[in-house]
């Protein structure tokens, strides 16, 4: 089992649609990331979270430590959100990264 | 600003050649992060510095890889045969200071070995 399960593994959503994809992890962490690659192949932090929530724009991100389980919210999707959504823990006070397999994301007009 | 530059953005060679790669960091980053990323196992830490110093290089796969920073503003990834195996998406990142800042990406080297 990989310390970091994302699912679900690809969605296709219509323009709009709200989307959650949803991260779980096994370890004790002390800071979990969402990254965004674009089908260019670069990658982009949105989010990290140590705990509760943040929002930027119509993404959200939530962590719920307890349950060792995050969700990333997309509102009102769009074509552009087309994507891999990439879920990472940071373990203890280290600085190395564990990374889920992504969430492939297709938002179709 | 430049974000992390990553020099060259492909690369196709011969297996048993040497490759290199090349990573500016942000200017007064003091983290620098290695990754590679396949399709049969996502994105993996290969070596971190921080402050120029090899902190972590557990991630790295074999004698064949080998990085070095020998100052604050350039890394490099060098693998040496390289082998179809090696074939990948190599990503540096930067990060100013502590674990709560959020790291920043250079668009990648893809690198083909034929």
């Amino acid at each position: 089992k990989n310390e970091v399960e994302q699912s679900p593994q690809n969605l296709t959503a219509q323009e709009g649609e709200f989307i959650t994809i949803n991260c779980s992890y096994s370890v004790g962490i002390s800071a979990l990331h969402w990254l965004q690659q674009h089908p260019g192949g670069g990658i982009v932090s949105l989010f990290m979270l140590s705990s509760g929530k943040k929002k930027h724009g119509r993404l959200i991100a939530t962590i719920n430590i307890q349950e060792k389980h995050s969700s990333l919210h997309i509102t009102a999707s769009h074509p552009r959100d087309s994507a891999v959504y990439i879920c990472a823990v940071r373990g203890g006070s280290g600085s190395r990264l564990t990374f889920g397999e992504g969430t492939q994301l297709t938002v179709n007009p | 600003d430049a974000g992390v530059i990553q020099s060259p953005r492909h690369e196709v060679t011969e297996m048993g050649q040497e490759v290199t790669l090349r990573c500016k960091p942000i200017s007064g980053h003091d983290y620098l992060f290695w990754y590679r990323q396949t399709m049969m196992r996502g994105l993996e830490l290969l070596i971190y510095f921080n402050n120029n110093v090899p902190i972590d290089d557990s991630g790295m796969p074999e004698d064949r890889f080998s990085a070095k920073m020998p100052n604050a503003s350039f890394s490099t990834l060098k693998i040496q045969p390289s082998e179809p195996r090696d074939s990948a998406v190599y990503f540096c990142a930067s990060r100013l200071g502590a674990s709560s800042q959020p790291q920043h990406f250079g668009d990648g080297t893809r690198l083909s070995i034929l």
